[in-house]
């Protein structure tokens, strides 16, 4: 079956630390870019950040840029993201989410976790 | 920074035709995507470069564009079809932007 299983999340303290995880099956992992958008509470969706196929490649929305971290284990097919110095501006459903085209880089996202909340406050 | 502007709300009667816009700057050089999120769910992507459905999007939905502004429209409206929907581009100011959603609500 082709899908992402998130992990990870819950509640952090602002400044502090959370790793999300996101485990792909169904499908051949390495030869998709990965994203993770995330949706505060009763808004609209916002891209976070992005990896390549390899994981040679990264790119990150100004509002979590030098605080959070994508990367990859090709041989686990799992994505991480690691966010540090958390703000309660973070707290959002994070999705991590496959790019539309294999081996390609479509900038859109055609399969999506079902998302975890992540909680900061103090 | 890039912004995609889209109607905050639409209402439509059962079996008519809903319309959305998108509106950005030259919208014309990118392409469009949209998305349905149903309350609770994850979004759901029914339409890539400006106008092509994924398998398994029913022809009720469809898209176009002209200009700088996007349009989804969604035929024979269904109680099913009450969602948010989101149009999303990618510009080189700003990578993947998506609009603020608008809530369809079938009357």
């Amino acid at each position: 079956q082709v899908q992402l299983v998130q992990s990870g999340g819950g509640v952090g303290q602002p400044g502090r630390s959370l790793r999300l995880s996101c485990e792909a099956s169904g499908f051949t992992f390495s030869n998709y870019l990965m994203y993770w958008v995330r949706q505060a509470p009763g808004k609209g969706l916002e891209w976070v950040a992005v990896i390549s196929d390899d994981g040679s490649g990264k790119d990150y929305a100004d509002s979590v840029k030098g605080r959070f971290t994508i990367s990859r284990d090709n041989s686990k097919n799992t994505v991480f993201l690691q966010m540090s110095s958390l703000r309660v501006a973070d707290t959002a459903v994070y999705y991590c989410a496959r790019d539309r085209e294999e081996g390609g880089h479509t900038w859109d996202f055609d399969l999506w976790s079902r998302g975890n909340l992540v909680t900061v406050s103090s | 920074s890039y912004e995609l502007t889209q109607p905050p709300s639409v209402s439509v009667s059962p079996g008519q035709t809903a319309t959305m816009t998108c509106s950005g700057d030259n919208l014309g050089d990118k392409f469009i995507s949209w998305y349905q999120q149903k309350p609770g769910q994850s979004p759901v992507l029914v339409i890539y470069q400006d106008s092509k459905r994924p398998s398994g999007i029913p022809e009720r939905l469809s898209a176009s564009k002209s200009g700088n502004t996007a349009t989804l429209a969604i035929s024979g409206a269904q109680a099913m079809d009450e969602a948010d929907y989101y149009c999303q581009t990618w510009d080189i100011s700003t990578n993947v932007v998506f609009g603020g959603g608008t809530k369809v609500t079938i009357l």
